[in-house]
């Protein structure tokens, strides 16, 4: 597609459940970057992958949270047994190789209740 | 998680105003990148700096990446109302590429 896609939009669960986010890259971009937005505050970094390795995990919070990129494409963000805290937006960018010009997704807004 | 100090926080203005916000940093970055997010929506790119006092224009808009590497300014010339949003500057720059944000500024452009 055009731009970076992101599904869903919106996601309400329940505390204790588990998710998955997806994001679909602007084609041709071989790296790929989730960051996490809480209300009020600028995105936050949480990893990055270089084709189809994570080349830097360092913003994950715990271990709850885990991300795959099998075919150097599409991610897949993943928390296990979410809590309220979780609550926020999760924003997935891409670039080509080497750029830091990050192209954003709309973003998936997460609610944990 | 790390992010930058910037302002001012929030500003409100007239249309035909000029606009100005900064954003600093305790590190070096060797990319400056400003972003503008609508409600609802991701940010999105405006414009990008890579050298040390470099000046870019992109329209109405013209952005600075300081001297020392630590800060940078994004000037909005004679503001329309399609401006309002939020402005958040970013650093990056570094072996990953990820990119540190500024706390935003909130513009309002009353018409």
């Amino acid at each position: 597609g055009a731009g970076v896609s992101q599904t869903p939009s919106n996601k309400v669960t329940e505390k204790g459940k588990y998710v998955e986010l997806r994001c679909d890259p602007i084609s041709g971009h071989t790296a790929l970057y989730w960051y996490r937005q809480s209300l009020g505050q600028g995105p936050e970094f949480l990893i990055y992958f270089q084709g189809t390795g994570a080349a830097d995990d360092s913003g994950l919070p715990n271990d709850r949270f885990f991300a795959v990129r099998p075919e150097g494409s599409v991610s897949t963000l993943k928390i296990q047994r979410t809590e309220r805290g979780d609550s926020a937006v999760y924003l997935c960018a891409s670039s080509w190789d080497g750029s830091t010009e990050a192209f954003f997704g709309q973003g998936t807004r997460l609610t944990v209740v | 998680g790390q992010q930058l100090n910037q302002s001012p926080q929030s500003m409100f203005i007239q249309e035909g105003e000029d606009v100005s916000m900064n954003c600093t940093s305790s590190s070096i970055f060797n990319t400056w990148l400003w972003y503008k997010q609508d409600p609802g929506e991701g940010p999105v790119l405006l414009i990008a700096l890579y050298k040390a006092g470099e000046l870019t224009s992109n329209g109405r808009l013209t952005a600075q990446f300081g001297i020392t590497r630590k800060d940078s300014f994004l000037n909005i010339s004679a503001s329309i109302p399609s401006d309002v949003g939020i402005y958040f500057c970013a650093g990056g720059g570094g072996a990953t590429n990820k990119l540190i944000f500024g706390t935003g500024t909130l513009l309002a452009v009353q018409p």
